[in-house]
């Protein structure tokens, strides 16, 4: 069965550092998302992708966030200069469709650790 | 306003038994959708019901949605311990792109 890959599935940095998270969506699908979830809390919506542009973010996703699709196949986030409060497993997913239609499917995340 | 308000926060039970989530939600939703995550790892999905749905099933998953109390409910028949998860709603309002995940349900099946 198709699934989202991301890696690494672990990675810690410094603060101030730059990472790059990486994503492999399903080969088919159209829509890409990156979600976050800090330690014992929700899980966050960071940005949606579509068409090679974002469609919508979120008030988290600031100047230091950026993402990228480099390739047919790739789907990154780019934290440019990491903060403590970054911390935090990061999800990528994807969906064939508009999520007011379409199941988003989920990889198995990056836990990211900002020392 | 918050999306996705689980209850209970936290559910024991028995191998064999049914378990019963709830999730409460603000706004009108375009659909509403389950997952599940083991301890420190991905969401799995379980189960999307759309606003004009009312039931759906799969498996020994059954999830209502009542759009007039702004509520779902997700029932495990003979719950086993590899049930033993997080329980996660999430709503798509609209025709945004994102999920608005609740709290969750942590779920404890006991052998």
């Amino acid at each position: 069965e198709p699934e989202v890959t991301q890696t690494p599935s672990h990675q810690v940095t410094q603060m101030g550092q730059e990472v790059i998270l990486r994503c492999v969506p399903i080969s088919n699908h159209l829509y890409f998302y990156w979600y976050r979830q800090i330690l014992g809390q929700k899980v966050e919506f960071l940005v949606s992708f579509y068409n090679n542009e974002i469609s919508e973010k979120s008030e988290i996703f600031d100047d230091q966030f950026s993402v990228e699709r480099p390739d047919g196949s790739n789907f990154t986030l780019k934290i440019r200069s990491t903060k403590l409060e970054d911390s935090a497993m990061y999800f990528c997913a994807s969906s064939g469709g508009l999520a007011a239609q379409e199941t988003q499917y989920f990889g198995p995340g990056t836990r990211l650790l900002v020392l | 306003s918050q999306q996705g308000e689980e209850d209970p926060q936290a559910l024991s039970i028995q191998e064999g038994e049914n378990a019963t989530m709830n999730c409460s939600y603000k706004t009108s939703i375009n659909n509403l959708q389950w997952y599940r995550q083991n301890s420190g790892r991905g969401l799995v999905h379980l189960i999307l019901i759309r606003s004009n749905e009312r039931e759906k099933h799969s498996g020994r998953l059954r999830v209502t949605l009542d759009t007039s109390k702004k509520s779902s409910s997700l029932l495990i028949t003979a719950s086993r311990a590899a049930d033993t998860a997080s329980y996660f709603c999430a709503t798509v309002r609209g025709s945004n792109y994102k999920l608005t995940f609740g709290k969750g349900t942590l779920l404890t099946v006991n052998p």
